[in-house]
């Protein structure tokens, strides 16, 4: 079936601006992921969902930063007043199970880019 | 904040040749796996193994673990061009939810 899908996939925008990333995951998928990816440098952890339920977010780097996952299956990432030092790839990942022992399924991502 | 250092940062070498690079990291774990990402596509699973495993093979990729130096290798065999990439390991903790703790990767150049 489908992977996981990210939309944008590119989003510009001034600083200040509140933006909006999406994420899709691979249907029935239980558990969602969302990471930061700064340029050469490894995906960070943002924040977790197991169905709509919102069980870690202590990677959200400040409380600009928002992530829902209103109903199980799609979830949205929301970033208010965008400062420069958001500009990242910011990845969404699945996985079937909430297991230690399984492998993530990731999206392509949304490079955010602020001026 | 990254759970530890892949070694080299960068790598270059000839289609045939094998690469071998390396990852430390911190903490205990539940496992370790390692990722590839090539430019402008997603993070893609390559392997996976168990903390009480020190081995494991998956077509051309061999991935060693060694708890005891919290370290891990991953070797491709007979490299390929079409291997060029970043090569990230990811390390699952013991309990609570599976985040993954990436490295910093290591960029490998596989030249025709």
């Amino acid at each position: 079936g489908a992977g996981v899908s990210q939309s944008p996939r590119y989003k510009v925008a001034k600083r200040g601006q509140d933006v909006a990333l999406r994420c899709d995951p691979i249907s029935g998928h239980v558990s969602l992921f969302w990471y930061q990816q700064a340029l050469g440098q490894g995906p960070e952890f943002l924040t977790y969902f197991q169905n709509e339920a919102q069980l870690d977010k202590s990677g959200l780097p400040s409380d600009r930063f928002f992530a829902e996952r209103p109903e199980g299956s799609v979830s949205t990432l929301k970033i208010q007043r965008t400062q420069q030092e958001d500009s990242a790839v910011y990845l969404c990942a699945s996985s079937s199970t909430t297991g230690l022992t399984y492998e993530q399924y990731f999206g392509p991502g949304t490079r955010l880019t602020v001026t | 904040s990254q759970q530890g250092e892949e070694d080299p940062q960068a790598l270059s070498i000839q289609e045939g040749e094998n690469a071998t690079m390396n990852c430390s990291y911190k903490t205990s774990i539940n496992n370790l796996q390692w990722y590839r990402q090539n430019s402008g596509r997603g993070l893609v699973h390559l392997i996976l193994i168990r903390s009480n495993e020190r081995e494991k093979h998956s077509g051309r990729l061999r991935v060693t673990l060694d708890t005891s130096k919290k370290s891990s290798s991953l070797l491709i065999t007979a490299s390929r061009a079409a291997d060029t990439a970043s090569y990230f390991c990811a390390t699952a903790p013991n309990s609570g939810y599976s985040t993954l703790t990436f490295g910093k990767g290591t960029m490998l150049l596989v030249s025709p």
